[in-house]
């Protein structure tokens, strides 16, 4: 069955480190992949997302994520954490014609002045 | 509208209660998804519709869960006999669904329903 995971639950980092989640997902083919941000109170925002092509993909605020296939992998990074970037991130899956997706358990992000 | 929206943004209702909760796509998209987030679940797909095509109903959890789409626009989630395990955010997206696989998706701020 198609999963993905997020094997961190909380991440706290300090304001202007760097940053990368990690999203593994389980898959027989190349998924669609995306990251989300949902913060506060907030609906989830589109950050990014990978279909094919460059396995590099830029995002908004700042983001970036890279497509591993070899490790079944798609890791959101930004080389500079700003404060307003606390937030939960979640990694997605799409698959099938409906396009429905699956969710990653979210990882929350603190960050410290 | 600008963007997806919601009504209402919170609601409380008792055990056994039946409540409707709203969507409001952005205009022109076809696709209509409604998921859920609740503490023990995660995120999870609940319905899409799209177009006139018959929904996808494969993530309701139980018949008391019903969701209609009139007039390819508004979507409306109902909730039968509501349990305490109901309580969640609903979540509704909605897409062009021009034909391209993967499409993005927008969500809408959510509905926070509490069961008490």
């Amino acid at each position: 069955a198609q999963s993905v995971t997020q094997p961190d639950i909380h991440i706290t980092v300090s304001e202007g480190a760097s940053l990368e989640l990690r999203c593994n997902y389980s898959y027989g083919a190349t998924p669609y992949l995306f990251w989300y941000v949902q913060s506060p109170g907030q609906g989830l925002q589109l950050l990014l997302k990978y279909f094919s092509g460059d396995t590099l993909v830029q995002g908004i605020k700042g983001f970036e994520a890279e497509f591993k296939r070899s490790q079944s992998s798609f890791n959101l990074r930004k080389p500079s954490v700003h404060w307003s970037d606390a937030a939960e991130y979640f990694c997605a899956v799409a698959f099938g014609g409906y396009n429905k997706l699956i969710f990653g358990a979210g990882t929350r992000l603190a960050v410290h002045p | 509208g600008a963007g997806v929206s919601q009504s209402p943004s919170n609601k409380v209702t008792e055990k056994g209660k039946d409540v409707e909760l709203r969507c409001d796509p952005i205009s022109g998209h076809t696709a209509l998804y409604w998921y859920r987030q609740s503490l023990g679940q995660g995120l999870e797909f609940l319905i899409y519709f799209q177009g006139n095509s018959a929904p996808d109903k494969s993530g309701l959890p139980s018949d008391r869960f019903s969701a209609e789409r009139t007039g390819g626009s508004v979507s409306t989630l109902t909730i039968q006999r509501t349990q305490q395990e109901d309580s969640a955010v609903y979540l509704c997206a909605s897409s062009l669904a021009r034909g391209g696989a993967g499409e993005t998706q927008y969500f809408g701020p959510g509905t926070r329903l509490l069961v008490l």
